[in-house]
């Protein structure tokens, strides 16, 4: 099956800079990447996703990478503002057999003021 | 309005009990899913039902039995808990299964085993 691995598992960034999470993957037939944020006391929530036909996907300050060939995508926060602190995960996903998402192991990012 | 609902938010419990976890969604999705975060928050499935049918069946002890009695509800009724069980346990949804709008998590409920 899918295994999904992030890195790093903490991040601390000054407000106002970029925060990059890490993930990679081993399914190569996995094609859908989506990134969740999770606050305190909350359930996970899509911020971005990716596919595997683009390499690259921006929303405002957050943008997505995927590099298929060596299996890893990124998420990429620019301008860091208090509000992104949460968890971040990765996961994972393919068209194939079971429909389901592979989570990475989570990254806290905690903003500094 | 509340997309996907859980209850209990939180759930304290003896071991050997039995308990269920309730789950809801507005949002039209015919595909429901059971999540399990533990204390380092590791997300696994658990669970996922299409149109009221099961799907997706993980490792999971069969002391866990999930329950859809429509497309719009999927209950968690867990037998014997054991202090292991304590976890967060989230319902999501999506729309048939295809990711194409992501999944839409719950809240969460938090059980604790004591």
């Amino acid at each position: 099956g899918e295994n999904v691995e992030q890195h790093p598992s903490t991040l601390s960034v000054q407000e106002g800079d970029s925060a990059v999470i890490k993930c990679t993957y081993s399914d190569s037939a996995s094609n859908y990447f989506p990134w969740y944020k999770q606050e305190l006391g909350k359930g996970p929530q899509l911020i971005i996703d990716i596919r595997s036909n683009v390499g690259e996907k921006k929303d405002q300050r957050i943008a997505v990478t995927l590099n298929k060939t060596a299996k890893h995508f990124s998420l990429h926060i620019t301008e860091t503002q208090p509000e992104d602190s949460a968890v971040y995960f990765c996961a994972a996903a393919s068209n194939f057999g079971n429909e389901k998402l592979t989570f990475g192991t989570g990254t806290r990012l905690t903003i500094i003021p | 309005d509340t997309a996907v609902s859980q209850t209990p938010k939180y759930l304290v419990t003896q071991m050997g009990n039995d308990k269920s976890i309730k789950c809801e969604q507005n949002l039209g999705h015919d595909t429901m899913y059971w999540y399990k975060q533990d204390s380092k928050k590791f997300l696994k499935i658990m669970f996922s039902y299409n149109n009221k049918e099961l799907i997706i069946n993980e490792t999971v002890p069969n002391r866990f039995s999930p329950k859809s009695p429509d497309k719009a509800h999927l209950n968690l009724h867990i037998n014997s808990l054991e202090l292991g069980d304590s976890a967060v346990y989230f319902c999501a949804s999506s729309l048939t299964g295809t990711r194409e709008d992501g999944y839409t998590f719950g809240s969460g409920t938090r059980l604790t085993v004591v």
